[in-house]
C-alpha cells in the first residue's frame, strides 16, 4: 500500500516558537493532504485540505494564520504552528490523496507538546 | 452535510469472542464508508471500505462489514477477538464527489479481555 511519512514523530518547543511538521508521500503523487487534530481520547478534526499548488482550504474555526499549512509539490506539504502555546499541544496527524483514489493513506501523527 | 455516530465509546470482549463495533451514519448521497484502527501514538491504518458493488467487504485481520442502506449502517465485526485487536476503531464516511473529506465517528475503544 501507499506510505506516507510525517516528520517529527514527536516535538517539544518553548512557548512562541515556531514548529514545522512535513508530511511526505512516498511512493505517489498526492494531489489533495488533509491535516487533523486529535485531542487525548477524542476523534480526529479536520483542520485544512490542501490542494497541490493552492492554498489551503480551512475548516470553520481553524486559525489560518496560526496554522501555516503548504503543499507545494506533489509528495511534500508541510503544517508550520506559529508562536505556538500550550494550548496548541496536541496529536497531529496528516493524510494523503492521490488523482482519483478513493482512499486517503495516513502519516504516523506527531505529538506537539508546548511548554 | 455527513456525519457518523458510532455506538458505545468503550467495548470490551474475551479473547475468542465475536466483535461488534456498531457505525451509523448520515449522508444526502450515496457514501464511500471506512473503518480505521488506531494504536497508541500512531496514525490511521485503513482496515477496510466500501465504496460500490458488494455490501459485504472484507478487510484485513480478518475483519469485515456490511453496508445496509435501508439501515444506514455499516458496523464492523470479527468472529473471534485477538488479543493484538485492542486498539482505538474511527468509522469514516465521505462524499464520493469533491475533495472526498472525511468525516470520523467519535471512535470506539475496544479491550480484549484474557
Amino acid at each position: 500500500g501507499a506510505v506516507v511519512s510525517q516528520h517529527p514523530s514527536w516535538v517539544i518547543c518553548k512557548s512562541g516558537t515556531s514548529v514545522k511538521i512535513e508530511c511526505r508521500s512516498l511512493d505517489f503523487q498526492a494531489t489533495t493532504m488533509f491535516w487533523y487534530r486529535q485531542f487525548p481520547k477524542q476523534s480526529l478534526m479536520l483542520m485544512a485540505t490542501s490542494n497541490e499548488g493552492s492554498k489551503a482550504t480551512y475548516e470553520q474555526g481553524v486559525e489560518k494564520d496560526k496554522f501555516l499549512i503548504n503543499h507545494a509539490s506533489l509528495t511534500l506539504s508541510t503544517l508550520t504552528v506559529t508562536s505556538a502555546h500550550p494550548e496548541d499541544s496536541s496529536f497531529y496527524i496528516c493524510s494523503a490523496r492521490d488523482w482519483g483514489g478513493s482512499e486517503a493513506f495516513f502519516g504516523q501523527g506527531t505529538r506537539l507538546t508546548v511548554v | 452535510a455527513q456525519s457518523v455516530t458510532q455506538l458505545g465509546s468503550h467495548v470490551s470482549v474475551s479473547e475468542g469472542a465475536l466483535v461488534l463495533l456498531r457505525c451509523n451514519y448520515s449522508s444526502s448521497v450515496p457514501p464511500y464508508l471506512f473503518w480505521y484502527v488506531q494504536y497508541p501514538n500512531q496514525g490511521l491504518q485503513l482496515l477496510l471500505k466500501y465504496t460500490t458493488g458488494a455490501t459485504l467487504v472484507k478487510g484485513i485481520n480478518g475483519f469485515e462489514a456490511e453496508f445496509k442502506k435501508s439501515e444506514t449502517s455499516f458496523h464492523l465485526t470479527k468472529p473471534s477477538a485477538h488479543m493484538s485487536d485492542a486498539a482505538e476503531y474511527f468509522c469514516a464516511v465521505s462524499d464520493p464527489q469533491g475533495a472526498q473529506k472525511l468525516v470520523f465517528g467519535q471512535g470506539t475503544r475496544l479491550t480484549i479481555n484474557p
